[in-house]
């Protein structure tokens, strides 16, 4: 079965700061690995995925995430916070054509002024 | 519609009434999927319907819950005898397929409240 861990229920960087949002994955086949955001009062959106054709992925809006297999992790960055970085942040895991996309428990993101 | 539709946005019941919460994903998406979304939990999968094949029923918690999909578009979820810890947020997403790398596309969601 698979599972993801999100390190950080609650982040908080100053504008202009560093984004690192954690995100380790189990999954017993090689994995396809998603970022999904949620704005304030808005569905969840796709921010970038992992599809096994480059370890490092651009999303939107300047995010990227890398692909480590030897961590099992999968996390998200941004060289500089924006007040509208603001938001809750869902990793995600699917195993091969599993039918299941199993997300964490997600980390909310607040950028101060 | 240009997105997944959601009705009712937010719904109120009494603990023991049924509940039926409606999504129309978008025109030829194969794939549909809900989850349940509550305060500090992540996303938990629910169900999940792709086509004809039989619907994979396992993240409902109880068989309270049931699903269908009618004319492999719209979705009706129903919640019978609702309980306090049923309140969440109940969210439907759909995708053109479901081959593993697939984008979901979500709908804002339906916040049920049981008193």
């Amino acid at each position: 079965a698979q599972s993801v861990t999100q390190l950080g229920s609650h982040v908080s960087v100053s504008e202009g700061a560093l984004v690192l949002l954690r995100c380790n994955y189990s999954s017993s086949v090689p994995p396809y690995l998603f970022w999904y955001v949620q704005y304030p009062n808005q569905g969840l959106q796709l921010l970038l995925k992992y599809t096994s054709a480059a370890t490092l992925v651009k999303g939107i809006n300047g995010f990227e995430a890398e692909f480590k297999k030897s961590e099992t992790s999968f996390h998200l960055t941004k060289p500089s916070a924006h007040m509208s970085d603001a938001a809750e942040y869902f990793c995600a895991v699917r195993p091969g054509s599993a039918r299941q996309l199993t997300f964490g428990s997600g980390t909310q993101l607040t950028v101060l002024p | 519609g240009a997105g997944v539709s959601q009705s009712p946005s937010n719904k109120v019941t009494e603990k023991g009434k049924d509940v039926e919460l409606r999504c129309d994903p978008i025109s030829g998406h194969t794939a549909l999927y809900w989850y349940r979304q509550s305060l500090g939990q992540g996303l938990e999968f629910l169900i999940y319907f792709q086509g004809n094949s039989a619907p994979d029923k396992s993240g409902l918690p109880s068989d309270r819950f049931s699903a269908e999909r009618t004319g492999g578009s719209v979705s009706t979820l129903t919640i019978q005898r609702t309980q306090q810890e049923d309140s969440a947020v109940y969210l439907c997403a759909s995708s053109l397929a479901s081959q593993g790398s697939e984008k979901l596309f979500f709908g804002s969601g339906t916040q049920l409240s049981v008193l």
